[in-house]
């Protein structure tokens, strides 16, 4: 089973910065790697794909990079609504079997 | 525009069993592999269970293997995880989530069902 390690568990910045959340898997996954963005009380919600692809409405502040067994999530410059937990996910190839990273909460300095 | 809405969740005794229900709409329900994954209170995100567009191929998470079973009602647009022999460690709130073409990733999530296991 591979592991998706996040660091920083938590990330204290201030609306305008910049955040770089990582996350690093225990063996290649290729580029088949997302983020998802959880906010309190919500569900998740898809950011990125295949490591660099944003979703559907993700404003462009947010991209993703990386490839392999180490992958990126930069925020350009922090919107107030950015402060959420994001997670990492990836699925094995066969059988298809999922994990997510623990975490990465991204909270106001 | 596509809606995930789960039910089913509650309170239930160590060794019970519930049943979950998710119903789908604003997609074609029929083509798309939906999973189970839940969240226990506090903690990060759990895969449970897959299933595949004709219920041809289910896969399940070790924790859970041969406690629940995925299924679903393509004409009725619905998801269902029964749910048996419960422990206190599944207590979490359980989202239905459907993946598109390649089934990779989870790009719709329902707003989740709380599932309390508790004597």
């Amino acid at each position: 089973e591979i592991v998706l390690t996040q660091s920083p568990a938590t990330l204290s910045l201030s609306p305008g910065e910049r955040a770089t959340l990582s996350c690093r898997a225990s063996q290649s996954v290729s580029s088949y790697l997302a983020w998802y963005q959880q906010k309190p009380g919500q569900a998740p919600s898809l950011l990125i794909y295949d490591a660099s692809n944003r979703a559907t409405g993700i404003p462009a502040r947010f991209s993703g990079s990386g490839s392999g067994t180490d992958f990126t999530l930069t925020i350009s410059s922090l919107e107030p609504e950015d402060f959420a937990v994001y997670y990492c996910q990836q699925r094995s190839n066969w059988p298809p079997l999922y994990t997510f990273g623990q975490g990465t909460k991204l909270e106001i300095k | 525009q596509v809606q995930l809405v789960e039910s089913g969740g509650g309170l239930v005794k160590p060794g019970g069993s519930l049943r979950l229900s998710c119903a789908a709409s604003g997609f074609t329900f029929s083509d798309s592999y939906m999973s189970w994954i839940r969240q226990a209170p506090g903690k990060g995100l759990e895969w449970v269970s897959l299933i595949s567009t004709g219920s041809t191929y289910t896969n399940y998470a070790d924790s859970v293997k041969g406690r629940f079973t995925i299924s679903r009602d393509n004409a009725k647009n619905s998801l269902y995880l029964q749910m048996n022999s419960l422990r206190a460690e599944d207590t979490a709130v359980y989202y239905c989530a459907r993946s598109e073409t390649g089934y990779e990733y989870f790009q719709h999530w329902g707003q989740g069902t709380l599932v309390t296991v508790s004597s």
